[in-house]
């Protein structure tokens, strides 16, 4: 079946660096795409979205970049701070339906 | 507040016991659905609630009963499960407009043991 991956289980950067989490998806009939942040004992918390006619999308501190040739997404969070320790999801729908969502990368935020 | 509730938080039960989980959302949206996240995989969808018609069994065992009785609330009746159903259950919601957000309840930790 289709599926959603992400590159990297596990991500260690300095506060204040810059973090990337990467994410394949193989369903090229994909027209939606969302991250979740998920801290230690929560449900999932949403971050940002894009649509399949855009190709990033920017929110505040982070930004959502879509590379439909190569079925690949990436969430970007500048400044890094201790609270965004958390696990990181992306998820792919088909018109709205029935997110799909990948393993998740755990990041860990260092001082 | 994530304005999706669920009960109880965490929940122990041996293998012939008879429970309920329970998600209560206060957002007035038309679709609700369970979720099971085990460790290292990815989440999975077993059902969804659409204006409290069921509009996808996701091929959950028969150990796993779903009830919407209204729009706000949505359980999760379980019975003779397995050791391997341990896991946190999500409960989540969607709103009309069908934008594809999922906003989610904090979980209930289920020990089967």
């Amino acid at each position: 079946g289709e599926s959603v991956g992400l590159h990297l289980p596990t991500l260690s950067v300095q506060e204040g660096d810059n973090s990337i989490i990467n994410c394949a998806y193989s369903n090229s009939a994909s027209d939606y795409f969302i991250w979740y942040k998920q801290e230690s004992g929560k449900g999932p918390q949403f971050i940002i979205d894009i649509r399949s006619n855009m190709d990033k999308r920017q929110g505040q501190r982070v930004t959502v970049l879509l590379n439909k040739t190569v079925k690949h997404l990436s969430l970007q969070i500048a400044a890094t701070q201790p609270g965004d320790s958390a696990v990181y999801f992306c998820a792919d729908s088909n018109s709205g339906y029935a997110l799909n969502f990948g393993k998740g990368t755990s990041l860990l935020v260092t001082p | 507040e994530t304005g999706v509730t669920q009960t109880p938080r965490h929940l122990v039960m041996g293998m012939t016991n008879k429970k309920s989980l329970k998600c209560e959302q206060h957002l007035g949206h038309n679709a609700m659905y369970w979720y099971k996240q085990s460790a290292k995989k990815p989440l999975e969808l077993m059902f969804v609630y659409n204006f409290k018609e069921q509009t996808e069994n996701n091929s959950v065992p028969s150990r796993f009963s779903p009830e919407c009785p209204n729009s706000s609330h949505l359980f999760l009746h379980l019975h003779t499960l397995q050791p391997e159903d341990s896991a946190l259950y999500l409960c989540a919601t969607s709103p009309p407009t069908n934008t594809g957000e999922l906003f989610f309840g904090e979980g209930s930790r289920l020990t089967v043991l």
